[in-house]
């Protein structure tokens, strides 16, 4: 089946633009994650989401970044006034079962954005 | 979620085994160790996991000492599509949720 997409997949931005990214995740999934993940480093995280309800933001570094999901499905992380230090891949993931045990995420390929 | 204590490279040979070890030595009795990796220029794929008997599965297996202070991930018969960065993740049981904290893994360079 299909799994997590991102789009774009590269994404060149000039200081001070305004940025959009989006991530379908797989059917059905109730959880979402966002994480960006600088060259060299594993991924952290920025914030979570349980169907449309954003229940963690604690990760987002500034109030430059703002994420949705308004229908529980498709989300999409914005980026304003982006800034140098914001280059870096963008990942999304998902996963099936909320208040599981144990959960797996599905992360897609991630989002290049490099800032000039 | 506890820390994990990682190589930061590891080579092997095509065909061989490649046993990557993870230190957990903070880990908690309701704590899980997963193992994800990452190929290049690609998202983190879920590889294993496992509380405190050795699992096995399709693509790997790991081992968790007795203390389980410590675990080995295992693949038996590395490929060259094998070379990616491995990460060992703790995290507590019924956290659904929650974010997976990565550290800077282990990169895996398979060779033939």
């Amino acid at each position: 089946g299909a799994g997590v997409s991102q789009s774009p997949r590269y994404k060149v931005a000039k200081r001070g633009q305004d940025v959009a990214l989006r991530c379908d995740p797989i059917s059905g999934h109730v959880s979402l994650f966002w994480y960006q993940q600088a060259l060299g480093q594993g991924p952290e995280f920025l914030t979570y989401f349980q169907n449309e309800a954003q229940l963690d933001k604690s990760g987002l570094p500034s109030d430059r970044f703002f994420a949705e999901r308004p229908e529980g499905s498709v989300s999409t992380l914005k980026i304003q006034r982006t800034q140098q230090e914001d280059s870096a891949v963008y990942l999304c993931a998902s996963s099936p079962i909320e208040g599981a045990l144990y959960e797996t995420q599905y992360f897609g390929p991630g989002t290049r954005l490099l800032v000039l | 979620d506890a820390k994990t204590t990682q190589p930061p490279s590891m080579d092997c040979a095509e065909g061989r085994a490649a046993n990557l070890p993870c230190n957990h030595s903070t880990i908690s009795g309701n704590e899980y160790v997963y193992w994800y990796r990452q190929i290049h220029s690609q998202g983190p794929q879920y590889i294993i996991h496992g509380l405190k008997n050795n699992e096995t599965n399709e693509m790997a297996s790991l081992i968790i000492t007795e203390d389980r202070k410590s675990s080995t991930l295992i693949l038996p018969h590395a490929t060259l599509r094998d070379t990616a960065v491995y990460y060992c993740i703790v995290r507590t049981l019924n956290q659904a949720g929650t974010a997976l904290i990565f550290g800077k893994g282990t990169t895996l360079s398979v060779s033939s």
